[in-house]
Parts: structure tokens; sequence; C-alpha cells
């Protein structure tokens, strides 16, 4: 029931900047776009989310199209501790429960 | 910053007993989540709960129970475990339904 499409894998080099891609093309207007990492034997953590707006924050800056049918997380400056499987996920507003994630990108760093 | 405590951490049990799995969370949220990760493959959620003593059912409730007797803490019920249910289970919370969900680090059934 995935809503989403991500590549299943991206490799990088330790200090570039990784642009991850998501599309989420029948996107409703109330929907969130929410952005999670995990690691091997962790939960997942929260790294961003927003809804129409480019937003940022010490991790990651998160660029969304105008149409918001496609979004891309970007990593700058990755370092070994980044290599993880990102989850882009679309959520509703409040008064709704579920939370759909997919298999996500596995971003391999390499040294 | 808040934790969420998750216990235990391996749940090992025979075919067709009953396993509990604990969650606590110290964020005060409202909302308290269980999810199950199979291997390779993304989150389902299993129930939920909006405050105390609500229980909502998700997608893959069937063969499962769940209980929220303190705001703090929500526990899950395997009724009867079965092996193809050897999975990672995830507990979560957030302030209100809606918002951003954190996350426990994951209890894992082995079931033999």
């Amino acid at each position: 029931d995935a809503k989403t499409t991500q590549p299943d894998s991206m490799e990088s080099t330790e200090g570039e900047t990784v642009h991850l891609p998501c599309s989420h093309a029948t996107i409703s207007g109330n929907e969130y776009i929410y952005w999670y990492r995990q690691v091997p034997l962790q939960g997942p953590e929260y790294v961003t989310h927003g809804l129409q707006q480019n937003t940022t924050n010490s991790m990651a800056f998160l660029a969304i199209a105008s149409d918001r049918k496609s979004s891309t997380l970007i990593l700058p400056h990755v370092s070994l501790r980044d290599a993880a499987v990102y989850h882009c996920i679309l959520r509703e507003g409040v008064g709704y429960q579920n939370f759909y994630f997919g298999k996500g990108t596995s971003l391999t760093v390499i040294p | 910053g808040g934790i969420i405590t998750q216990t235990p951490k391996f749940l090992i049990g025979q075919e067709g007993q009953k396993l509990t799995l604990k969650c606590q969370q110290n964020f005060n949220h409202d909302t308290m989540y269980w999810y199950r990760q199979d291997s390779g493959k993304g989150l389902r959620l299993i129930y939920y709960s909006i405050t105390e003593n609500d229980l909502q059912k998700g997608d893959l409730s069937e063969g499962y129970d769940a209980s929220r007797e303190k705001k703090s803490s929500f526990s899950l019920t395997v009724t009867s475990a079965q092996k193809n249910e050897m999975a990672v289970f995830l507990c979560a919370s957030s302030i209100h339904s809606g918002n951003t969900l954190y996350f426990g680090e994951g209890s894992r059934l082995i079931v033999v």
C-alpha cells in the first residue's frame, strides 16, 4: 500500500552532498511528507518533514516540488554515520493515525 | 528530550505460546503505536492508542491484543505465536495523532 516510490539503493562518498529522491504522484492536499532513517538493530529515526515549503534543520534539507508530486532529501557533507535506509512517507494531518513505511532507499557511504 | 524503552529486546517463545511485549515512554505523549517490521520490508501498523484505555486496530491486528492501562505504557500480546510471525516489533509515540512519531529500538520475536 506504499504511496511513495524511492530507489532501492544509492551510494556516496564521505563529504559529498547526497540527493535522495521520492515520488508521490497521488499525494492529497492534507498529506505531509515525512522522512525517517533506520540503521540495523535500531528503530526509525525522525529526519524532517514538510507540507509545501522547503524545510531545513540540522540534519537535512527537504526540497518539495511545486506540484508536491515529488520531493528530495538533501544530506550535505555525508559521513559514515549517515549510512542508513531512508524512508519517505506520507502522513495526513491530525486525526489520521496510519503511517505507511515502504522499503526505503539504502544509502551506502564510502570512506 | 525523552526516550521510548521496549522490553525485552529479544523474546523467544514456542509455537502456540502467548507472548507479551512492553513499551514505556517518558515524552508524556498521548498517542502510542505498535508496528511490525519483517526482514527487508516496511512497517505495518498493528494497534494504536490515542489516549489511556483507548485501543484502535491497525491493518495487521489479527492475532494480536494490546493494552494501554497508563498513558506512559502500551503493551502488545501475540495471542498464539507462529513461526511466520518472527519479526521486529516497533513501539512509537507522538504528541497527538498526525504528529511526528518517535520510535523505540525494537523487540525481536523468535519462535522456536
